[in-house]
C-alpha cells in the first residue's frame, strides 16, 4: 500500500534552515513526490516535485530558499533563511495509476 | 492566468446531495488530469477523486459509490456530484490539476482552487 509518512510538527528560528522529511512506504522507494505549502486559512500551493535521484522541478515563482533532495525512501524539503511567512503546513503527495496520496502534513513553526 | 474556481458548496442534511463545480479559465480541463481533494476541519489533505484526460475515473474508498467526478468540455468545467452525504464528508473541497510534462510525466498537483466548503449536518 502506497503511504507517505511525515512528522506532525517541526520548528526552527527566523533566518535558520529546516529540513522536512517525507517517507515512502516499503516497496515504493522509487516514487517521486511533490511538496505543497498551506499557509493558515489559505489553499495549498505547489512548491516542487522531487525525484528519487534527488532532482527537482520547482513551481513557478518558488524562491531559491526552497529546495528538495532524496535518500532512499526519504524525500526532503529544505527551507533556508526562514521567514515568518514560511510558517505553514507542508504536505508531501505522490501518485500512481488511479491513485493520489498525501502525507499527514508537517506543521512548521518559525520561532 | 491559469486558475481554478470552485463553487457549489453549502449546508446539506445527512443523506442529501450536492454538486460542486470547478471552472478553469486559462487552460483546458479535458486535456489534463484533474482531481478533487478535501480537508476536514483541523485535518490534513485527503484525495477524493481523479479524472484522466482520456475519461477514466478513480475514487478513494471512502467515497466510492457515492461520489461521481465528471467534466463538461463545452463549459471547460470539472464537477463532483456527491450523493448520500455523511457528517464525515464535511470539509473544504479543492479542485486541482496534475502538472504534466512530456519528459518527466506527472509532477504533482500544480494548480489549486481556493476551495468550497461543504457542511453536512441536520
Amino acid at each position: 500500500q502506497l503511504v507517505l509518512t511525515q512528522l506532525p510538527s517541526a520548528s526552527a528560528s527566523l533566518g535558520a534552515s529546516v529540513k522536512l522529511t517525507c517517507t515512502l512506504s516499503s516497496g515504493h522507494s522509487s516514487y517521486a513526490i511533490a511538496w505543497h505549502q498551506q499557509q493558515p486559512e489559505k489553499g495549498p500551493r505547489y512548491l516542487m516535485k522531487v525525484n528519487s535521484d534527488g532532482s527537482q522541478r520547482k513551481g513557478d515563482g518558488i524562491p531559491d530558499r526552497f529546495s528538495g533532495s532524496s535518500s532512499g525512501a526519504e524525500r526532503y524539503l529544505t527551507i533556508s533563511s526562514l521567514q515568518s511567512e514560511d510558517e505553514a503546513d507542508y504536505y508531501c503527495q505522490t501518485w500512481g495509476t488511479g491513485i493520489r496520496v498525501f502525507g499527514g502534513g508537517t506543521k512548521l513553526t518559525v520561532l | 492566468e491559469v486558475q481554478l474556481v470552485e463553487s457549489g458548496g453549502g449546508l446539506v442534511q445527512p443523506g442529501g446531495s450536492l454538486r460542486l463545480s470547478c471552472a478553469a479559465p486559462g487552460f483546458t480541463v479535458s486535456s489534463n488530469y484533474m482531481s478533487w481533494v478535501r480537508q476536514a476541519p483541523g485535518k490534513g489533505l485527503e484525495w477524493v477523486s481523479t479524472i484522466y484526460s482520456g475519461g477514466s475515473t478513480y475514487y478513494a474508498d471512502s467515497v466510492k459509490g457515492r461520489f461521481t467526478i465528471s467534466r463538461d468540455n463545452s463549459k471547460n468545467t470539472l464537477y463532483l456530484q456527491m450523493n448520500s452525504l455523511r457528517g464525515e464528508d464535511t470539509a473544504v473541497y479543492y479542485c486541482a490539476r496534475d502538472g504534466w510534462e512530456l519528459l518527466g510525466g506527472i509532477y504533482g498537483m500544480d494548480v489549486w482552487g481556493q476551495g468550497t466548503t461543504v457542511t453536512v449536518s441536520s
